[in-house]
């Protein structure tokens, strides 16, 4: 079965530093990855999904994610928080045919000011 | 442009009522999906629908009913609710052809007491 891991529950940074919010997969098959936000009371967003081609995708509000298939990792990454920044961060892989995504706990990302 | 909307946002019931909670969307999706969101599990999978009267369970299906019997509406139903399902719920849908990105309407919170 596909799955994603986010190792880290939560994340600090200080703003202006780059962040990054780690994922990892297990998957057979190529992978579909997805990275959602999640700001307070409201559904997810989403921001960048990986399906083939470059390693390195691009997203909204600034963010990006490289994905590196020998470490099987889709890490998130921006290069300067900002405050506004701060959410909740949700990694997803594509389970088979069927559409359905599978995703991973979150990771809570707080930049200080 | 509606997008995907859900109806009651927030709803407080009594344990062993029924509620159902509505989920419409406006772009003609094929796909249709019902999450629950609780601290510590990430989103969970309930009920997905592929087309209009078809569904099938994702992977916490028990105490739920869904209906589709058009393709623009996915309602869930708790038929006697539990104070376990006190949660906040998540519609998303799909397009058919693509890669299998989905979106989320804004969420129910539920209340059971």
């Amino acid at each position: 079965a596909q799955s994603v891991a986010q190792p880290e529950d939560q994340v600090n940074v200080a703003e202006g530093n780059p962040l990054t919010v780690k994922c990892t997969y297990s998957v057979s098959g190529n992978p579909y990855l997805f990275w959602y936000v999640q700001y307070p009371n409201r559904g997810l967003q989403f921001l960048l999904k990986y399906i083939t081609g470059d390693n390195l995708v691009k997203g909204s509000y600034g963010f990006e994610a490289e994905f590196n298939k020998s470490k099987t990792s889709f890490h998130l990454k921006k290069p300067s928080a900002l405050v506004s920044d701060s959410a909740l961060f949700f990694c997803a892989v594509r389970d088979g045919g069927a559409q359905k995504l599978v995703f991973g706990q979150g990771t809570r990302l707080t930049i200080n000011p | 442009d509606a997008g995907i909307t859900q109806s009651p946002r927030y709803k407080i019931t009594e344990t062993g009522r029924q509620v159902t909670l509505m989920c419409h969307q406006t772009w003609s999706h094929s796909y249709m999906f019902w999450y629950r969101q609780d601290l510590g599990h990430g989103l969970r999978l309930i009920y997905y629908s592929a087309a209009a009267d078809i569904t099938d369970k994702g992977e916490v299906p028990d105490g739920y009913v869904v209906s589709r019997s058009k393709t623009e509406n996915f309602p869930l139903t708790l038929e006697s609710a539990t104070r376990s399902q006190t949660s906040v719920y998540f519609c998303a849908s799909s397009a058919d052809r693509g890669h299998g990105t989905q979106y989320f309407g804004p969420g129910t919170r539920l209340l059971v007491l």
